[in-house]
């Protein structure tokens, strides 16, 4: 079981906006950042935003996310038959003193 | 450009040990510490702990304690993880990763080893 929770899998048409949640508790989203990262097939995963809504250079503006709480969201518009992949969000544990991995999400571009 | 290249697949029988190595280029090697994660079908991406590059400290999470082994060279910019006693809840692919600034702000990834155990 994950520390973080996801929903396992998301669809969405293309042009579509689709959103992953992700829960977690006080000790991790509650009191730190969040991290969402997408893996392709046979990949590595790749960041995606940083520091809740912060996104890398090179990562499309279609891409955001969001952090209320002890509860985080990445945002995904204008979907893309490429944004179909795996996403995980990650946060620091301070009782754990690491950084928690959600289950992911599997996302499907129907 | 920063890389870390890992090294190839590996079938093991149970009891053995085996290294996966992460070599890194790009940047100097000693300045970040070098983060491992696991990924297995059942458990997803789970996090192993991180070597001090600079001191070579190693910090194992929870789990991840006695059969595990982070190591470094550092003549050749290379991160090691030894895995002794090899269970078949071993197998998985094993991922190294940087993170410069935060814990969990993982930034380059190596592309995953695939570390399979079975008799």
């Amino acid at each position: 079981q994950s520390v973080l929770t996801q929903p396992p899998s998301a669809s969405g048409t293309p042009g579509q906006r689709v959103t992953i949640s992700c829960s977690g508790s006080s000790s991790n989203i509650g009191s730190n950042y969040v991290y969402w990262y997408q893996q392709l097939p046979g990949t590595a995963p790749k960041v995606l935003i940083y520091r809740n809504n912060q996104r890398p250079s090179g990562v499309p503006d279609r891409f955001s996310g969001s952090k209320s709480g002890t509860s985080a969201s990445l945002a995904i518009s204008g979907l893309r038959s490429e944004d179909e992949a795996d996403y995980y969000c990650v946060a620091w544990d301070d009782t754990l003193s690491g950084p928690v991995f959600g289950g992911g999400t599997k996302l499907t571009v129907l | 450009q920063v890389q870390l290249v890992q090294s190839g697949s590996e079938l093991k029988k149970p009891g053995a040990s085996v290294k996966v190595s992460c070599k890194a280029s790009g940047y100097t090697f000693t300045t970040y510490p070098m983060n491992w994660v696991r990924q297995t079908p059942g458990q997803g991406l789970e996090w192993m702990g991180w070597i001090n590059t600079n001191t070579r400290n190693p910090t194992y999470a929870q789990g991840f304690t006695g059969r595990f082994v982070f190591s470094l060279d550092t003549s050749v910019s290379t991160t090691y993880l030894e895995i002794s006693s090899l269970k078949a809840e071993d197998t998985a692919v094993y991922f190294c990763a940087r993170a410069p600034q935060l814990p969990g702000e993982f930034d380059y990834w190596g592309q995953g080893t695939l570390v399979t155990v079975s008799s």
